[in-house]
């Protein structure tokens, strides 16, 4: 069983749906990033957290410490937001990784 | 992207050729990692580094070498290439010092090995 399992593994959405990508882990940790990855592109960090949630603009992330869980939710979403979504925990000075979640948002 | 560049960008290398990658930084951070992406795997750790000359071996170092002389240069080795070693390499930093210790990801390199 892998450590960062993420779900679902590929999603399909419409334009302006409300979407959610969870992400499970089972080791300690300090902290729990969440990543971007556009076709062909580089990675880019979108949050870090250790408790609670955060907001960027249409993003929210939340974590929950005792259940070992996390969302990425993505409100009014646009194809430009069509992208692998990774979930990583942050393990001893090193990142775990999930196996990503591809989505795709279609006008 | 907190000036991280690596090369080259793209590579095609023969089985059995040696292969070096080069990640270069700008700011001085301490921790650089080496990944490999693979689909199905998602990212998996080589080898990383605590600064000039530590280095430690991740889940997926065999075949793997690294080196770091320099605080700014952190370079992956692939003494002997084989095919499973067709992949995209991403280099990382790490920020460190407060709360807050984020990764920064190189564009990353595409090796082919034929």
């Amino acid at each position: 069983k892998n450590e960062v399992e993420q779900s679902p593994q590929n999603l399909t959405a419409q334009e302006g749906e409300f979407i959610t990508i969870n992400c499970s882990y089972s080791v300690g940790i300090s902290a729990l990033h969440w990543l971007q990855q556009h076709p062909g592109g580089g990675i880019v960090s979108l949050f870090m957290l250790s408790s609670g949630k955060k907001k960027h603009g249409r993003l929210i992330a939340t974590i929950n410490i005792q259940e070992k869980h996390s969302s990425l939710h993505i409100t009014a979403s646009h194809p430009r937001d069509s992208a692998v979504y990774i979930c990583a925990v942050d393990n001893t000075d090193k990142l775990i990784f999930g196996t990503g979640t591809r989505l795709q948002v279609f006008p | 992207d907190a000036g991280i560049t690596q090369s080259p960008r793209h590579k095609v290398t023969e089985t059995g050729t040696p292969v070096t990658l080069r990640c270069h930084q700008t700011e001085n951070h301490r921790y650089m990692y080496w990944y490999r992406q693979d689909p199905g795997h998602g990212l998996r750790l080589i080898h990383y580094s605590y600064g000039v000359k530590d280095t430690d071996k991740g889940e997926v170092s065999d075949g793997y070498s690294v080196s770091r002389s320099k605080t700014e240069d952190f370079l992956l080795t692939l003494e002997s290439a084989t095919s499973s070693q067709t992949s995209v390499y991403f280099c990382a930093i790490r920020t460190s010092g407060g709360a807050y210790n984020e990764q920064f990801f190189g564009p990353g390199t595409r090796l082919t090995v034929l």
